[in-house]
C-alpha cells in the first residue's frame, strides 16, 4: 500500500541554524504534498505545500523541494527560532483521492 | 472564513462505556470530512472519511464508528470503549472539488484517555 517516511524523528538544532526534514513516497500518482506543523496538544496546522507541477517553492523562513523522479521532499527551515520547535508532518495524496497519507512525525527541538 | 470545532476538548472514560465525538465545520459546504487518532508521539491514523451525508469509509477495522447525520457535521462513536482507544481524536476537512487537490484542515482535537 501507499507510503511515506519520514526522517529524523527527531532533530534538535541550535537557534538560527537552519533544520531539514526529509520524506519519501511510494505512490507514483501522488501528487500533493503538504506539510504540518503540530504544537503540543493542538492540532495539525498547513504551513505550506508543494504540487507535482512545481518543484521548489518558498515562504519566508521555510521551504520544501519536490523531487518526483526519485519521489523524495524535503522541508527546509532557515534562521530557526524557539517558537519553530514542535512536531512537523510531511504527507502526500494523489488527484481525486480523498486519503492523505501522513508521514511519521519529526519532533524538532530548537535550542535558544 | 472556513472554522472546524471538535468537542470536547478532553474526556476521560471508563473502559466498556460508550463515546461520542463531534466535530462541526464552519463556512463550507458539502466538505469531505475525516476522522484521525494519533496515539502518544506517533503519526497519524485514518480512521474514517466521508464525502457526503450518511457516506461512510472506514480504513480501519475496529471498536469505532462514524456517522455523518448533516453535511457538516461527523461523529466519531463506540458502544464500549477499550483501553487501546485512548489517544488524541482529530477531526479534519477538505473541499469536495473532485480531481483537486486534497488540502485538508484540522481541528483542535479531543484527548481521550480510557481507564
Amino acid at each position: 500500500g501507499e507510503n511515506v517516511e519520514q526522517h529524523p524523528s527527531t532533530l534538535s538544532v541550535q537557534e538560527g541554524d537552519s533544520a531539514v526534514i526529509k520524506c519519501t513516497y511510494s505512490d507514483s500518482a501522488s501528487n500533493y504534498f503538504p506539510w504540518y506543523k503540530q504544537e503540543l496538544g493542538k492540532g495539525p496546522q498547513l504551513i505550506i505545500d508543494i504540487r507535482s507541477n512545481v518543484g521548489e517553492k518558498k515562504d519566508q523562513r521555510i521551504a520544501v523541494t519536490l523531487n518526483k523522479t526519485a519521489k523524495h521532499f524535503s522541508l527546509h527551515i532557515t534562521e530557526t527560532q524557539p517558537e519553530d520547535s514542535a512536531v512537523y508532518f510531511c504527507a502526500a495524496s494523489g488527484t481525486g483521492g480523498f486519503k492523505t497519507i501522513f508521514g511519521a512525525g519529526t519532533r524538532l527541538f530548537v535550542k535558544a | 472564513s472556513q472554522t472546524i470545532h471538535q468537542w470536547p476538548a478532553t474526556l476521560v472514560q471508563p473502559v466498556g462505556s460508550p463515546l461520542s465525538l463531534e466535530c462541526t465545520v464552519e463556512g463550507t459546504s458539502n466538505p469531505n470530512l475525516y476522522w484521525y487518532r494519533q496515539a502518544a508521539g506517533r503519526g497519524l491514523q485514518l480512521l474514517f472519511y466521508s464525502v457526503g451525508i450518511g457516506q461512510i469509509s472506514s480504513e480501519v477495522p475496529q471498536n469505532l464508528s462514524a456517522s455523518r447525520p448533516q453535511d457538516r457535521q461527523f461523529i466519531l462513536s463506540s458502544k464500549k470503549l477499550l483501553l487501546s482507544d485512548s489517544g488524541f481524536y482529530l477531526c479534519a476537512w477538505s473541499a469536495h472539488r473532485g480531481g483537486s487537490y486534497n488540502e485538508q484542515f484540522f481541528g483542535p482535537g479531543t484527548r481521550l484517555t480510557v481507564l
